[in-house]
């Protein structure tokens, strides 16, 4: 079974260019996850869909980001412009309301897109 | 306002030896807790969970103790194996939706 699928893997862009991240997650998983994670730090919430419905997207600095999840499939989040405080590896993960290991709402993430803003 | 701490950032065991990572709560409403592995470049992987049903739950090496009344919970490796050595994050959630991470503590364990 293929994991979570996040590309792409580095991205370097200059402040205020816009930047966008793409995430394919686990066939059949409803729930899509976007993360931040700063350095020394844990992952921390932007934006959780179920199915293609944003049900929670208060952590999301919505004055520069965006992201959509069309067909309930995959997923893109976009920064437009972006700021120096931006660099940070953003992960995607996936859940579904029962794994094979019979306990609800494991997320499995992705390896991630680390961005560099210069 | 970090709600799951790991105060730990780092820890060396040796080889064969015990390992035991920390990692307290805020808010008692959080009713299932989660403990993840992150190699360098990788994504997290899902290690060992537990309800707050339970106060212990174990997976082969792994076991997570849960005591509710200390907010408090830790994850038991025995024995520890080079394999082991990477950054491990609790996670804590009380909705079965939105996860909570702690800051990570870096286990090397030392052959």
């Amino acid at each position: 079974e293929a994991g979570v699928v996040q590309s792409p893997r580095y991205k370097i862009i200059e402040k205020k260019q816009p930047v966008a991240f793409w995430c394919n997650p686990i066939s059949g998983h409803n729930t899509l996850y976007w993360y931040r994670q700063n350095l020394g730090q844990g992952p921390e919430l932007l934006i959780r869909y179920e199915n293609e419905e944003a049900v929670d997207d208060s952590q999301l600095p919505k004055d520069r980001f965006s992201a959509e999840r069309l067909k309930g499939v995959d997923s893109t989040l976009k920064i437009q412009p972006a700021e120096l405080g931006d660099s940070a590896v953003y992960l995607c993960a996936s859940s579904s309301s029962r794994t094979e290991r019979g306990s609800k709402n494991i997320q499995y993430f992705g390896a991630g897109t680390r961005l560099s803003v210069l | 306002d970090q709600q799951v701490k790991q105060n730990s950032p780092s820890l060396s065991v040796q080889e064969g030896r015990i390992s035991i990572l920390n990692c307290d709560y805020t808010n008692s409403m959080f009713d299932y807790f989660l403990w993840y592995k992150k190699y360098p470049a990788e994504g997290p992987t899902f290690l060992i969970s537990i309800s707050s049903i339970k106060d212990k739950n174990e997976d082969g090496r792994f076991t997570v103790f849960l005591n509710k009344s200390a907010k408090h919970l830790s994850l038991h490796i025995v024995p520890s194996q080079p394999g082991d050595s990477a950054v491990y994050f609790c996670a804590a959630s009380n909705t079965g939706n939105q996860f909570y991470f702690g800051t990570g503590t870096s286990l090397t364990v030392i052959p």
